[in-house]
């Protein structure tokens, strides 16, 4: 049962125009959320989060919108560049530090 | 800056094998975790510590274990290994409690072969 839901596995988006990511959660006791991204070979960095008494977080050309009555967030990037080319994976936190991931989007930006 | 280490990049086991992951960490971290991320089923929890020989069981534990004799510390075993656990595992630490300091710092993977 998937609490954290990345419904699109795969992005493409030309360079320089906006990348849209979602994510849908299940569990009304999420009450921080964050984005994850991912390089091949590489270990998750953290992106930038959110808390669930907010609706928008801005960093640079990365927000993330939340959504708490539909249970949805979405990660937007903009412009996109190539370098943002990776997997980005959503990640929810309910109860004493569990982190829930989803099962990650992976977006390519073309140049 | 922090950093996370593991032992290993690349393994390969054979079936029945024992195996350790070890994980290692320098910010004097509390939590440590250790994930498994397989294609179309993203990173799953197998283990964490919020302290020195401390451990909980994540969403899939069965079939490992887990050591933490040290705050900086924490191993992942595998005791008899099987082919479905080919697998990339990922150990993660992070501050504790405060949740806008929810941010897990992941080392680089071990990618996981069992033959």
């Amino acid at each position: 049962d998937q609490q954290v839901k990345q419904n699109s596995p795969s992005l493409s988006v030309q360079e320089g125009r906006i990348s849209i990511l979602n994510c849908d959660y299940t569990n009304s006791m999420f009450d921080y959320f964050l984005w994850y991204k991912k390089y091949p070979a590489e270990g998750p960095t953290f992106l930038i989060s959110i808390s669930s008494i907010k609706d928008k977080n801005e960093d640079g050309r990365f927000t993330v919108f939340l959504n708490k009555s539909a249970k949805h967030l979405s990660l937007h990037i903009v412009p996109s560049q190539p370098g943002d080319s990776a997997v980005y994976f959503c990640a929810a936190v309910g109860g004493y530090q569990k982190v829930t991931f989803g099962i990650g989007t992976k977006l390519q930006v073309i140049p | 800056d922090v950093k996370v280490t593991q032992s290993s990049r690349y393994l390969v086991k054979r079936t029945g094998e024992k195996v350790f992951l070890e994980c290692v960490q320098d910010m004097d971290h509390e939590n440590m975790f250790w994930y498994r991320q397989d294609p179309g089923l993203g990173l799953r929890l197998i283990y964490f510590s919020y302290d020195v020989k401390m451990k909980e069981k994540g969403d899939i534990p069965e079939g490992y274990s887990v050591s933490r004799e040290k705050k900086e510390r924490f191993s992942l075993i595998l005791e008899s290994a099987s082919t479905n656990q080919t697998s990339m595992y990922l150990c993660a630490s992070s501050f504790p409690s405060q949740r806008d300091q929810e941010t897990q710092y992941f080392g680089p993977g071990t990618r996981l072969l069992v033959l």
